[in-house]
């Protein structure tokens, strides 16, 4: 059963568009839901991460925008650069006890290309 | 370099060999995990430690897989009997107790042949 779906599985846009990235999630108890950025060659790094008591949050050109009563959340790239380029990853976890998250869920993974 | 380090960066392997990779977590991060990445899929949970105690194993880790942290500082994972599906990129990340931030290494890419 996977936990949280990802789409597009690929997305090409150009120089200066935006690229969205959408998932959706089926585990209520998720509390906790990080994008993360992967390279060839190196493992994921953090890109930004959101909790479920806020719709939108934003860190320079990246956007996350959360809808809890659809159990989904978006990944928004504004005026997307060729260094951009990299498979996006989102990801879920919960709370245990002593309020810390732990273990990630991930989905599938997006190979977004941003031609020049 | 303080981030989460791992060795070997690749291992080619012949079916049934063992083989043990070898993750340095950042330092005084209590949490380590395990995660494996196939070729177009999200990396998926393994194990994870909090200081040296293995607190979750996912019905991933056949028995063939094993993990340790002693010391609670680096940690080792170990396949035993290797076969031709446990190619993969086998990912370390750590994080504090309290923190919700995964930092991830590199990651060993796995080849059994």
């Amino acid at each position: 059963q996977q936990q949280v779906k990802q789409s597009p599985q690929s997305l090409i846009v150009q120089k200066g568009g935006i690229s969205i990235i959408n998932c959706a999630y089926e585990n209520t108890a998720f509390d906790y839901f990080p994008w993360y950025q992967q390279f060839p060659g190196k493992g994921p790094a953090l890109l930004i991460a959101i909790r479920p008591d806020v719709s939108e949050k934003k860190e320079g050109r990246f956007t996350i925008s959360f809808n809890k009563s659809a159990k989904q959340f978006s990944l928004h790239i504004m005026d997307s650069q060729p260094g951009d380029s990299a498979t996006y990853f989102c990801a879920a976890s919960m709370s245990v006890s002593g309020g810390s998250n732990y273990k990630l869920t991930f989905g599938k993974g997006t190979l977004l290309t941003v031609n020049p | 370099d303080t981030g989460v380090s791992q060795n070997p960066r690749h291992k080619i392997t012949k079916r049934g060999q063992n083989v043990t990779f070898r993750c340095d977590p950042i330092s005084e991060h209590n949490r380590l995990y395990w995660y494996r990445q196939t070729l177009g899929q999200g990396p998926e949970f393994l194990t994870y430690f909090q200081n040296e105690a293995q607190l979750e194993k996912s019905r991933l880790l056949s028995d063939r897989f094993s993990a340790e942290r002693p010391k609670g500082s680096f940690s080792t994972l170990e396949i035993q009997r290797t076969e031709q599906g446990d190619s993969a990129m086998y990912l370390c990340a750590s994080s504090y107790f309290r923190g919700t931030e995964a930092f991830f290494g590199q990651g060993t890419r796995l080849t059994v042949v």
